[in-house]
């Protein structure tokens, strides 16, 4: 079945260092893919998303491209600030209706002043 | 705002008791799921609904039930509940775009 890997966390870095978090996927058909983030204490919200290849969300500094050849969705920041500290999950859904969400399992980032 | 709501953040319940959680969507969403988030598993589905009175069983069902007899509104039911079922639950519904949309969570703790 369909599946999504990403990186382990957790994830350590200083105000404004550059972030990237790899999230690949398996998939039989042509899935939608979102990035979503969890703040502490709170339920996920929805950074961005990609419905078809080469396709680029974009979202608060946050971008990440829909790579059909490498199966990639990987999530880059340029700056990260203290405040981007939270778990973030990458998922897919299919296109069809009435599908649900598969996740990865999530990558925890810290970023410290 | 579109708003997903669960009814309580935080739940302590005994072993062997019956456990509601309930959800409601303002969005008229066909589609709403129960997952369940543990540590190092992230998360995992345990019941999905397309529409009105169907129910689909995700990759953990097992101790769970649901019930969704108005479309704005999903039930996940712990019919007998026990220590294993610790953890935090989240609830979502989906509509155009396939864009799903969270509650905020309910962390049960089973004693």
């Amino acid at each position: 079945g369909d599946s999504v890997t990403q990186m382990e966390g957790p994830v350590t870095l200083s105000e404004e260092a550059f972030l990237t978090i790899n999230c690949t996927y398996t998939a039989t058909g042509y899935p939608s893919l979102f990035w979503y983030v969890q703040y502490p204490g709170e339920g996920l919200q929805l950074l961005l998303k990609a419905t078809k290849a080469d396709d680029k969300g974009s979202n608060k500094g946050f971008e990440a491209t829909y790579r059909k050849e490498t199966t990639s969705f990987h999530l880059e920041k340029g700056s990260v600030q203290v405040s981007d500290s939270a778990v973030y999950f990458c998922a897919l859904s299919d296109q069809a209706e009435g599908t649900a969400l598969i996740f990865g399992k999530g990558t925890t980032l810290s970023v410290s002043s | 705002d579109v708003k997903v709501t669960q009814s309580s953040r935080y739940l302590v319940k005994r072993t062997g008791e019956k456990v509601f959680l309930e959800c409601v969507q303002d969005m008229d969403h066909e589609n709403m799921f129960w997952y369940r988030q543990d540590p190092g598993l992230g998360l995992r589905l345990i019941y999905f609904s397309y529409d009105v009175k169907m129910k689909e069983k995700g990759d953990i069902p097992e101790g769970y039930s649901v019930s969704r007899e108005k479309k704005e509104r999903f039930s996940l039911i712990l019919e007998s509940a026990s220590t294993n079922q610790t953890s935090m639950y989240l609830c979502a519904s989906k509509g155009v775009l396939n864009l799903a949309f969270f509650g905020q969570g309910t962390r049960l703790t089973v004693v």
